[in-house]
């Protein structure tokens, strides 16, 4: 079936770095990606989203860049926090809200 | 009204107990989905609700696994006949219509053993 995976599973940076973290999707069919971070014990929270007629989007610290054609997006955080440090899920929405999940990529902030 | 609100945050029951969570979502929020995720990997979806229709379920909600959402607001989901298989953080998110943000809660932790 279709599915929505990661490429890296870890990601280790310096406190102060950028952070790029990325996202393979297979179903071309797809037009709504969003971002999530999870940390230890809490559910999934909404960091920032992009629909499929856009290639970039930016929020606070957090750029998504979508590349329809090699079907991959990738997840930038700018000066890259302690309070960052969590796991990080690409999702796919489909009709009705319901999500895809990646199976997420764990980042690592060093102080 | 905080958020998404998940009870118990935590069960360990015997194999082969029932056990029934609980998910009360943002008050205004029409739309209620249960989410299974497992060490390691990203949430599942089990089924949701639009009010108190359930709109979709999974395949992976077998026979044992029932929920309800009777009056449009808290949801119940039910896993009869627990197995270990069972084991894993239940989460229940909630939105309004429309492409709008989902709200998690914090999950029901399910042991079973």
């Amino acid at each position: 079936g279709e599915n929505v995976g990661l490429h890296l599973p870890t990601l280790s940076v310096q406190e102060g770095d950028n952070s790029i973290i990325n996202c393979a999707y297979s179903n071309s069919a797809s037009d709504y990606f969003i971002w999530y971070k999870q940390e230890s014990g809490k559910g999934p929270q909404f960091i920032i989203d992009i629909r499929s007629n856009m290639d970039k989007r930016q929020g606070q610290r957090v750029t998504v860049l979508l590349n329809k054609t090699v079907k991959h997006l990738s997840l930038q955080i700018a000066a890259t926090q302690p309070g960052d440090s969590a796991v990080y899920f690409c999702a796919e929405k489909y009709q009705g809200g319901k999500l895809i999940f990646g199976q997420g990529t764990e980042l690592s902030v060093k102080p | 009204d905080t958020g998404v609100s998940q009870n118990p945050r935590h069960k360990i029951t015997k194999r082969g107990q029932n056990v029934t969570f609980r998910c009360d979502p943002i008050s205004e929020h029409n739309r209620l989905y249960w989410y299974r995720q497992t060490l390691g990997q990203g949430p599942e979806f089990l089924t949701y609700f639009q009010n108190e229709a359930q709109l979709e379920k999974s395949r992976l909600l077998s026979d044992r696994f029932s929920a309800e959402r009777p009056k449009g607001s808290f949801s119940t989901l039910e896993i009869q006949r627990t197995e270990q298989g069972d084991s894993a953080m239940y989460l229940c998110a909630s939105s309004g219509e429309g492409n709008t943000e989902a709200f998690f809660g914090q999950g029901t932790r399910l042991t079973v053993v």
